[in-house]
């Protein structure tokens, strides 16, 4: 079973350039979710996609934004790249949001703002 | 509220040696409890988890965690560690929704020779 896969390995932009970064569920699984996970700060919860909608995000600016496609694959969008979002950016799957239900993360995918 | 602590920042040890990480949690119901483990510039692994049942849990490469409810932690075990096992080992506490899942600072360790 193939697990959750995320393109590209690595993107280098500069400041003010837009980044889309790509993320494939495990089959079956309904839920993504995005993590931002920058040096020494742990992985910090963007976004959560399920069944197309988006449902909860975390405490990030509103330039920080995705969307679910009906294949239940994702994309977070990042705009006016500052900075400080040079990190790893991870993308972790599940089978819905039922109680317990266990994430499965990508390799994830390193943006690095110069 | 929920939350994760995982008080060893760092931890070093010695390969063939004995390894324990702690985890403690708050959370008012049972809470279901996930170790991962993330090499440099990976994704996170699945280590194991736990629901419900036996309090021990046996995971992969070895590792097993003990759900200690009286103390509120889920401390991870390995009895012998190997180089390959130098990583970050983070701790997770979810209940209703994958997306409320909380993840401990983790702890990285360092194994040496």
């Amino acid at each position: 079973e193939a697990g959750v896969t995320q393109s590209p390995t690595h993107l280098i932009k500069t400041r003010g350039q837009q980044a889309t970064l790509r993320c494939s569920p495990i089959s079956g699984h309904t839920s993504v979710y995005w993590y931002q996970q920058a040096l020494g700060l742990g992985l910090q919860f963007l976004l959560w996609y399920d069944e197309g909608e988006e449902r909860n995000r975390g405490n990030f600016p509103p330039r920080f934004s995705g969307r679910q496609f009906p294949n239940y694959s994702s994309e977070l969008n990042v705009n006016a790249l500052e900075l400080e979002d040079s990190a790893l950016y991870l993308c972790a799957s599940s089978f819905g949001d039922r109680e317990g239900a266990t994430q499965y993360f990508g390799p994830g995918t390193r943006l690095t703002v110069l | 509220a929920q939350s994760v602590t995982q008080p060893d920042i760092h931890i070093t040890v010695s390969e063939g040696a004995s390894l324990e990480l702690r985890c403690n949690y708050s959370y008012g119901a049972t809470p279901y409890l996930f170790w991962y483990v993330q090499s440099p510039g990976q994704g996170l692994q699945l280590l194991l988890k736990y629901f419900s049942g036996d309090t021990l849990v046996q995971g992969i490469k070895g590792f097993e965690a003990e759900f200690k409810r009286s103390q509120s932690s889920f401390n991870l075990r390995k009895p012998s560690v190997h180089w390959s096992d130098a990583a970050e080992y983070f701790c997770a506490v979810g209940n209703t929704g994958g997306f409320k899942t909380i993840f401990g600072a983790g702890t990285r360790l360092f194994v040496k020779a």
